[in-house]
């Protein structure tokens, strides 16, 4: 039961536009969603996050989107570098239960200059 | 260093032998997780301590996996009679561990362990 899930395993944008990574989840009691990025033979990094009370966060090039009744999220990143290169994973938490993560299957980005 | 180490960073192993994973986590921080990574797929929670103690263990897949942190900072993942099933990458995460809403508290990961089991 894959209850995050990100249905595109890839996405290629030219250098300076716009990329757009969609999620969506099944689990009504997730109250909080990351984005995480990795590079080969690293671990995940935290890029940014999102609580269920707000519909949108940004971080400078970052910004995530929740649309709550659709259950589904993205992480727009504008304009795109070639160093945004790498798998992005969405992942979500609920309250009660710790710190464990749900992660999803990850879309790999690939920014062409 | 400053971040998550694991080691080792490769274990190759025959089927039906016993693996030990180590973490060493950022210092200071109380909380410690386990995740595994199967190729295509993304990390799967395996196992959370705060302190010494397994918080939640509902990710270990079966009692042949095992994981202790005796005195609170370096954790071992253990592996009995392991099966090529087992291969992926072991990834190991700390956090502080402490304040504010569940799931702000930011992990951060290692480079993992990959395990492929011949």
């Amino acid at each position: 039961d894959q209850q995050v899930k990100q249905n595109s395993p890839s996405l290629s944008v030219q250098e300076g536009r716009i990329s757009i990574l969609n999620c969506d989840y099944t689990n009504s009691m997730f109250d909080y969603f990351l984005w995480y990025k990795k590079y080969p033979a690293e671990g995940p990094t935290f890029l940014i996050s999102i609580s269920s009370i707000k519909d949108k966060n940004e971080d400078g090039r970052f910004t995530v989107f929740l649309n709550k009744s659709a259950k589904h999220l993205s992480l727009h990143i504008v304009p795109s570098q070639p160093g945004d290169s790498a798998v992005y994973f969405c992942a979500a938490s609920w309250g009660n239960q710790g710190g464990k993560l749900i992660f999803g299957q990850g879309t790999e980005l690939s920014v062409k200059p | 260093g400053a971040g998550v180490s694991q080691t080792p960073s490769n274990k190759v192993t025959e089927k039906g032998k016993y693996v030990e994973l180590r973490c060493d986590p950022i210092s200071g921080h109380t909380a410690l997780y386990w995740y595994r990574q199967s190729l295509g797929q993304g990390p799967e929670f395996l196992i959370y301590f705060q302190g010494t103690g397994a918080a939640d263990d509902s990710g270990l897949p079966n009692d042949r996996f095992f994981a202790v942190r005796p005195e609170g900072s370096v954790s071992t993942l253990k592996i009995q009679r392991t099966e090529r099933g087992d291969s992926a990458v072991y990834l190991c995460a700390s956090s502080f561990g402490a304040g504010g809403p569940i799931g702000t508290d930011t992990q951060y990961f290692g480079p993992g362990t990959r395990l492929t089991v011949l």
